[in-house]
């Protein structure tokens, strides 16, 4: 089947200190993977994707280059900050067919100090 | 800007009751879905819909859970006679089309708490 695994959180991080959270998944079909995050009392928001092998996906700062060889999908950010502490959750879906569904992963807290 | 929104925020309820959770989507979207997170697991697929009817369900989607969009604006998840184990944030989502190119656009979730 599919999955996503993160790494598990919570991470505390320092204003402008460097960000991996890492990602890695499994998957039956060719798979387009995905971040999206979720700020306290809001809904989870796509912050960035890739559909293909060596595509990067990038936003706000964040960027994730999707790994085939290594099946991985980790998020970078250079400099990190206050308003980035949220739930970051990696996810996969596989492309083609009728099949929509998003698989994600456990979620990982990020807390980010002034 | 549009967003998805879900009511109510929190739910209590006792073991055996039914609940219904509803979400009013984005207004042009055509694609709705409910996911769960159980706290400490991950975010699952519940079920899929489209036209008016479920496109795909998971396991979990079993006979206690049915989805239904009563009128053009809202689609609600109802769960027949809830057990301890449904206690879990519930998310909606929705998107214009399907597809990895169209994206799901999730609601703030509804906490259930089975008593």
């Amino acid at each position: 089947g599919n999955s996503v695994t993160q790494m598990e959180g919570p991470v505390t991080l320092s204003e402008e200190a460097f960000l991996t959270i890492n990602c890695t998944y499994t998957a039956t079909g060719y798979p387009s993977l995905f971040w999206y995050v979720q700020y306290p009392g809001e809904g989870l928001q796509l912050l960035l994707k890739a559909t293909k092998a060596d595509d990067k996906g990038s936003n706000k700062g964040f960027e994730a280059t999707y790994r085939k060889e290594t099946t991985s999908f980790h998020l970078e950010k250079g400099s990190v900050q206050v308003s980035d502490s949220a739930v970051y959750f990696c996810a996969l879906m596989i492309a083609g067919g009728s099949n929509y569904k998003l698989t994600f992963g456990k979620g990982t807290l990020l807390t980010v100090n002034p | 800007e549009p967003e998805v929104t879900q009511t109510p925020s929190h739910q209590v309820t006792q073991m055996g009751q039914e609940v219904i959770l509803r979400c009013v989507p984005i207004s042009n979207h055509l694609y709705f879905y409910w996911y769960r997170q159980i706290l400490g697991q991950k975010v699952e697929f519940l079920v899929s819909f489209y036209n008016n009817e479920i496109s795909e369900k998971s396991e979990i989607f079993d006979d206690q859970f049915s989805v239904e969009r009563p009128d053009g604006s809202n689609f609600t998840l109802k769960i027949r006679s809830t057990k301890l184990e449904d206690s879990a944030m519930y998310f909606c989502a929705s998107s214009y089309q399907g597809g990895v190119y169209n994206e799901q656009f999730f609601g703030p979730g509804t906490r259930l708490t089975v008593l």
